[in-house]
C-alpha cells in the first residue's frame, strides 16, 4: 500500500528550531514536496527534493533519504507566523499522482 | 496575477442535486488536479488531467466527474451528491509533473445535507 506518515502536532518556541519528519512508502517516486497551509487557506509550496541530501531556502531546509523513505523539514528562527500545518507530499513515477500526508500542525508559542 | 480560481467558495446543497465546482488557471499550466481535504486524512486526489481531453482517476474518484475541454478550465462535477462528499475541495495546477510545484485555489467548502 501507499502511505505517508507525519506527526499530528508539534509545539515549539519562537526563535527556536523545529524538525518535522515524514516517512513514506509509495509505489514509485518522482520527488517529495513540502507545503505550508495556514488554517482556512490553500497550501503553498515550500520545498522540493528529488535527490538525496539537503536543500536550503532561507529559514527553511528540507532533507531527503530515498533509501530510507524519509524526509524532514527544518524550520529555523521560528516566528509566530510559522504556526500552520505542514504537508509532506510524494509524486509517483511519471508524476501524475500525488499522495499527501495528513499534515503536521505546528504551534509556535512566545 | 498568476492564480487558480475556484467557484463557488462555499455551497450548502441537498442530496441528489447536481452541482459543478469550476476551476480556472491563468498560468498556461498543462497539469491540473482536484483534491478533497478531510480532518485527519489530509489531501486526497480525486482526478487529474495531463492536458486538454486527457484525464485520469486519482485515489478517490467515486461519485465525481471531470472534463478538460480547454487548457485553463477543469470543472469538478458531482452528478448526484451525497452527504459523504461534504468536504473542503481544492483545485491545483502545475506547469509539469516533475519538480514543478502545484499552485492551489482558495478552496471550496461543500456541505451536502
Amino acid at each position: 500500500g501507499q502511505n505517508i506518515d507525519q506527526p499530528t502536532e508539534m509545539t515549539a518556541t519562537e526563535g527556536a528550531i523545529v524538525q518535522i519528519n515524514c516517512t513514506y512508502q509509495t509505489s514509485g517516486f518522482n520527488g517529495l514536496f513540502w507545503y505550508q497551509q495556514h488554517a482556512g487557506e490553500a497550501p503553498t509550496f515550500l520545498s522540493y527534493n528529488v535527490l538525496d541530501g539537503l536543500e536550503e531556502k532561507g529559514r527553511f531546509s528540507s532533507f531527503l533519504s530515498r533509501s530510507k523513505g524519509y524526509s524532514y523539514l527544518l524550520l529555523k528562527e521560528l516566528q509566530m507566523k510559522d504556526s500552520a500545518s505542514y504537508l509532506c507530499a510524494v509524486r509517483n513515477t511519471g508524476g501524475f499522482k500525488t499522495i499527501f500526508g495528513a499534515g503536521t500542525r505546528l504551534f509556535v508559542k512566545a | 496575477e498568476a492564480q487558480v480560481t475556484q467557484n463557488p467558495r462555499y455551497l450548502i446543497t441537498v442530496t441528489g442535486k447536481k452541482l459543478t465546482v469550476t476551476c480556472s488557471q491563468n498560468m498556461n499550466h498543462e497539469y491540473m488536479s482536484w483534491y478533497r481535504q478531510d480532518p485527519g486524512l489530509g489531501l486526497r486526489q480525486i482526478y487529474y488531467s495531463m492536458n486538454v481531453e486527457v484525464t485520469d482517476k486519482g485515489d478517490v474518484p467515486e461519485g465525481y466527474k471531470v472534463s478538460r475541454k480547454e487548457k485553463r478550465n477543469f470543472p469538478l462535477i458531482l452528478e448526484s451528491p451525497s452527504p459523504n462528499q461534504t468536504s473542503l475541495y481544492f483545485c491545483a495546477s502545475s506547469l509539469g509533473t516533475g519538480g514543478q510545484p502545484q499552485h492551489f485555489g482558495d478552496g471550496t467548502r461543500l456541505s451536502i445535507l
